[in-house]
């Protein structure tokens, strides 16, 4: 079945940076788009970023363009969020998801990770 | 961006009430429009698609209908085990935006 497993969470000063894994099976990766989600603790869900399936259109939210970068490995299954100058408000619960699918429209958040935490504090 | 406003942000309701949720985007979307679950400490699920089209397994309990700017989910028997958090979220453009939420009870 669809499996996708969420690492590289934990604490962080503000400044600094962390990077967050992906790796996903049960699926082909190489034909799906793939999103960042975040939620803050006891707020709503955030859409951070996502990657088409070959890896050439990337979009960001605004509030982490420029420091946040997303990429894909398509041999190694994985996605990663390198998440640079890290602040407060980027505290959340981080969530891969995979796109429904190559024939349907991008943006069908189908398949989500478990999550992983985000701390930024001094 | 999008605007996606939701409500209400709550509502209490006893089991086997017809429950009603509406998200309101701010500039029409067509169709683009999902429905997701999210019970307390889990992951959001993705209910329904496309405005009305329920994703395998769901129940045929919730619902979804709507186009344009207004879109409606609907539970047409509540039962205990749909108390969650639900979102809207749209995919007509990017960014992607979620409405705020409705937090669903059993009354």
């Amino acid at each position: 079945q669809v499996q996708l497993v969420e690492s590289g969470g934990g604490v962080v000063q503000p400044g600094r940076s962390l990077r967050l894994s992906c790796a996903v099976s049960g699926f082909t990766f190489s034909n799906y788009g793939m999103h960042w989600v975040r939620q803050a603790p006891g707020k709503g869900l955030e859409w951070v970023t996502v990657m088409s399936y070959d890896g050439n259109n990337l979009y960001y939210a605004d509030s982490v363009k420029g420091r946040f970068t997303i990429s894909r490995d398509n041999s190694k299954s994985t996605l990663y969020l390198q998440m640079d100058n890290l602040r407060a408000e980027d505290t959340a619960v981080y969530y891969c998801a995979k796109d429904r699918g190559i024939s349907a429209r991008p943006g069908t958040l189908h398949h989500w990770g478990q999550g992983t935490l985000v701390t930024v504090s001094s | 961006d999008i605007q996606m406003t939701q409500s209400p942000s709550s509502l209490s309701a006893s089991v086997g009430d017809r429950v009603t949720i509406t998200c309101q985007a701010s500039q029409a979307i067509s169709k683009f429009l999902n429905w997701y679950q999210q019970k307390s400490g889990k992951v959001p699920k993705l209910l329904i698609y496309d405005a009305s089209n329920l994703d395998t397994g769901v129940p045929s309990r919730f619902s979804g209908s709507g186009s344009g700017t207004d879109f409606t989910f609907t539970i047409s028997s509540l039962q205990p085990e749909d108390i969650a958090t639900y979102y809207c979220q749209q995919y007509d453009d990017l960014p992607l935006t979620f409405g705020g939420g409705t937090r669903v009870e059993i009354k």
